[in-house]
């Protein structure tokens, strides 16, 4: 049940686009996106709940397919401090006692 | 603003020794969780606690595992016989409901 994300590895310079993807092969109740800088722990960034929900954080942004079991975050003119490893992560079913289960993360990777 | 704190942020032991991780949820949040990621790896779900009991639990969380809420404010991780393989960041996490988890800043457990 865990999440397959892609790609495995980003390197941009700033100021650039990203597209980071993540697709279950199971039916889906909620996508959640944390970053995690090196060494920390994941910060939250956006759940999404309901299926073609689009939401935004700054110039982060997230989409959810809920038919197609898929969910795209998207890191618009992307900052240094953008750089870290992106997880999502996925919950099936509608309970709310439901676990995550994490991808195996983007490492997104910003130059000046 | 409200944090998960966990204790301590690095433990190095013996292997075969018992351990105890601490973890001190938000005060309002029902649902907790214990979380690991081996060095340079994906977040691995663990347990879900809720209402005083295991709501779940992952195939990693074995009988060498178990967590307790010994008062209001403390969760616990205990592992009985610690191995080699066991170290990895613990991330202890708490959520209202079905809404996001906030993690803790994790603590490293080394054995040797």
């Amino acid at each position: 049940q865990q999440p397959v994300q892609s790609p495995q590895a980003v390197i941009l310079r700033e100021g650039e686009d990203a597209v980071i993807n993540c697709s279950s092969s199971k039916a889906l109740y909620s996508v959640h996106w944390y970053r995690q800088k090196h060494g920390e722990a994941p910060v939250f960034l956006m759940i999404l709940l309901k299926g073609g929900e689009q939401k935004g954080h700054e110039k982060i942004s997230a989409s959810f397919n809920e038919k197609k079991q898929q969910s795209s975050l998207y890191l618009t003119a992307s900052q240094l401090s953008y750089s870290g490893t992106y997880f999502c992560g996925t919950k099936g079913g509608g309970s709310t006692l439901g676990r995550l289960y994490f991808g195996r993360g983007t490492q997104l990777t910003v130059w000046p | 603003e409200p944090e998960v704190t966990q204790t301590p942020s690095h433990q190095v032991t013996q292997m075969g020794q018992e351990v105890i991780l601490r973890c001190v949820p938000i005060s309002n949040h029902l649902y907790f969780y214990w979380y690991r990621q081996i060095l340079g790896q994906k977040v691995e779900f663990l347990v879900s606690f809720y209402n005083n009991e295991i709501s779940e639990k992952s195939e990693i969380f074995d009988d060498q595992f178990s967590v307790e809420r010994p008062d209001g404010s403390n969760f616990t991780l205990k592992i009985r016989s610690t191995k080699l393989e066991d170290s990895a960041m613990y991330f202890c996490a708490s959520s209202e409901a079905d809404t996001e988890a906030f993690f803790g800043q994790g603590t490293r457990l080394t054995v040797v």
